[in-house]
């Protein structure tokens, strides 16, 4: 067990429909990143948050957004849902938001889009 | 297009045997990582180099930071079938967002 805990652990849905995958950072930790894993991209950065607010954004559709809560959770919400949306997404903790700190990573939620 | 290109992307050995993992950038970095990923888990964080031409050891693994910090190598010693994994190297440019590489698939025969 990493620390962190990310819900669920699967989920299928169809095409246009809207997701909420969650993330609950390791003790202590104040930044959350979210990153999405599919066999074509490999992991990809989708959006960081810093003790509540967005620190930086890569790679992340119109379609999707996150937000971190002040009790430090996250929730990254899909909508919109296409096919090539199905993927594994991580969720990472880390302690600092400078350079050097390492990530922890959640074991993932496989979204399958049918 | 990825920002970290790595070599090779398969590799099969015997056990016992060396190996050595390249992650090659045109882009600097701040900081470098490299990780290892079991097939369902997320990947795990195995070192962590912010120094060009830092060199840093875990037991059987070598870990060597480039200086010009564009690249990074992990060398592998007498490599045992629990060495088995998806190899990644991530870097930093600005901040702590990293961006992974490519990946390296290693599996090591008993």
């Amino acid at each position: 067990d990493s620390g962190v805990t990310q819900t669920p652990k699967h989920l299928i849905t169809a095409t246009g429909q809207r997701v909420t995958l969650r993330c609950s950072p390791r003790s202590g930790d104040l930044s959350v990143y979210w990153y999405q894993q599919s066999l074509d991209q490999g992991l990809q950065f989708l959006i960081q948050y810093y003790n509540g607010e967005e620190r930086a954004k890569g790679n992340i559709l119109e379609r999707f957004s996150a937000q971190q809560f002040p009790d430090l959770h996250s929730e990254l919400n899909l909508s919109s849902l296409e096919l090539g949306d199905s993927a594994l997404y991580f969720c990472a903790s880390s302690l600092g938001s400078q350079r050097g700190y390492g990530y922890t990573f959640g074991s993932g939620t496989r979204l399958t889009v049918v | 297009t990825q920002l970290l290109e790595q070599s090779p992307q398969f590799l099969s050995i015997q056990e016992g045997e060396n190996l050595t993992v390249y992650c090659n950038s045109s882009s600097v970095f701040s900081s470098l990582q490299w990780y290892r990923q079991e097939p369902g888990e997320g990947p795990v964080l195995l070192v962590t180099v912010v120094t060009g031409g830092e060199v840093k050891k875990l037991k059987r693994l070598t870990f060597q930071f480039g200086d010009a910090r564009k690249d990074s190598s992990l060398h592998i010693t007498a490599a045992q079938p629990g060495d088995t994994g998806l190899y990644l190297c991530a870097g930093a440019r600005t901040g702590n967002q990293f961006y992974f590489g490519t990946g390296t698939s290693l599996t090591v025969i008993p």
